[in-house]
């Protein structure tokens, strides 16, 4: 069973710019979370899809966002980029996020680099 | 509000010694316990779970009790390794209303020297 794939791994983009992320999940999952992990602040919760609806939204600006499409791969979408979004994000799928003892499976992440 | 706390890394042990890195969590609700593993380089990776007070997760020798009388889930394991060196994440979910995310402590590094 493939895991959670994340494209791409690695990114650099400039002040200013939009980047988008991708996240497949695993085969069958229908919830998709994203992650935004720095050495200052540590893992913190951008969002979470299920059966392509927004659940649940982190504290972060507007200018983060996301979407999930029908097969349940996931998107997230950074606009005007500035230093501080630099960092590791991390995409996690599961099951049903509505079951207690549901596991997250998280891909490798996407480290972006804003120069 | 819901708050994760690990004790503070670096942890350095010489590979067999014992192993305890602390974790307590404040929650509105009652919380799933989690405890991750990251690799240099990698994603996180589960590395156990508890869902209910008294519960014990345990996986690759490592162990760690949902104690709800002391908000805590400290992980332990009896005798390290080299390959253990990693950063440990411990991590609360709530499930209420709606409310479905991990919620990570900061994170401890634990270097395992031979």
């Amino acid at each position: 069973k493939a895991g959670v794939t994340q494209t791409p791994r690695y990114l650099i983009k400039t002040r200013g710019q939009q980047v988008t992320l991708s996240c497949s999940p695993i085969s069958g999952h229908r919830s998709v979370s994203w992650y935004q992990q720095t050495p200052g602040q540590g893992l913190q919760f951008l969002f979470e899809y299920f059966s392509e609806t927004q659940r649940n939204k982190g504290n972060f600006p507007g200018r983060f966002s996301g979407r999930q499409f029908s097969n349940s791969r996931s998107e997230m979408n950074v606009s005007t980029l500035e230093l501080g979004d630099s960092a590791l994000y991390l995409c996690a799928s599961s099951l049903d996020s509505g079951v207690r003892d549901t596991e997250a499976f998280f891909g490798q992440g996407t480290r972006l680099t804003v120069v | 509000g819901n708050s994760v706390t690990q004790m503070e890394g670096p942890v350095t042990l010489s590979e067999e010694a014992f192993l305890t890195i602390n974790c307590t969590y404040t929650a509105t609700g009652y919380p799933s316990l989690f405890w991750y593993v990251q690799y240099p380089g990698e994603g996180l990776q589960l590395l156990l779970k508890a869902t209910k007070a008294d519960d014990k997760g345990s996986n690759k020798g490592f162990e760690a009790t949902y104690r709800k009388e002391t908000t805590s889930f400290h992980l332990e394991k009896g005798s390290v390794q080299v390959s253990d060196s990693a950063v440990y994440f411990c991590a609360l979910r709530l499930l209420s209303g709606g409310y479905n995310k991990l919620i990570f402590g900061a994170g401890t590094r634990l270097a395992v020297h031979p």
